[in-house]
């Protein structure tokens, strides 16, 4: 593995199934995140972790939820897909610090039906 | 609330210089970001600003103006491969990154 890593690439999934997006990074950071990227709009943040043991809301957390067991590791679960979770999702991982640069994974695309 | 604002679209002539200007409204500021996107891909690091002033690296620049909310992103010489959306983003006073929708640049020959 070289940097961070998403799995699948892409996916269509019926609405109400249950999803997990995974990711892994090899860099030892500390803080993880998740994005989703919709056209016309900024990427906006789902959920975070600082470091291995804890994770907090973004900006648009409802429907969403993560776990971080440990470093590398930071999986999305969608518990119940809806069609407005139809996006791009990325999966970022930074050094703790004030130029906190953020590396992204690239990319998961989701189609909910 | 927390916004950023940057044009959605410019077009450019190869070889010619191009300015993409950032404005943000945010609770708090602990420094500036400029991504480049290609279609289709992951957002990539270009630079990064917390004082005041001119960042140069190479054929990129990003210039910063914290009493005005204000940052812009300088490309010269501009080639093909430059084609692609520049994210701006702020960190905020959380340390978390506010992001604006992207401006999309379009070289011509």
């Amino acid at each position: 593995i070289a940097g961070i890593t998403q799995a699948p690439t892409s996916q269509i999934l019926a609405a109400g199934r249950r999803m997990t997006l995974r990711c892994t990074q090899d860099m030892r950071h500390n803080a993880m995140y998740w994005y989703r990227q919709d056209l016309g709009l900024g990427l906006r943040l789902i959920h975070y972790s600082n470091t291995a043991g804890t994770t907090g809301k973004g900006e648009v957390p409802d429907g969403y939820s993560v776990s971080r067991a440990n470093t590398d590791d930071f999986p999305l679960t969608l518990a119940s897909a809806v069609p407005s979770q139809t996006s791009v999702y990325f999966c970022a991982s930074s050094d703790s610090g004030d130029n906190n640069e953020q590396f992204f994974g690239p990319g998961t695309r989701l189609t909910v039906l | 609330g927390q916004n950023i604002d940057q044009p959605t679209e410019m077009t450019a002539t190869e070889g010619a210089i191009v300015q993409i200007n950032c404005t943000y409204q945010t609770s708090g500021f602990n420094g500036l970001f400029w991504y480049q996107q290609h279609a289709g891909e992951a957002p990539t690091f270009l630079s990064y600003n917390v004082l005041d002033g001119l960042e140069e690296k190479g054929r990129f620049s990003s210039f910063l103006s914290r009493s005005k909310g204000y940052s812009y992103l300088l490309l010269k010489e501009l080639q093909m491969k430059d084609s692609a959306s520049y994210l701006c983003a702020v960190q905020d006073s959380n340390y978390q990154l506010i992001w604006g929708a992207g401006t999309k640049l379009i070289i011509k020959p």
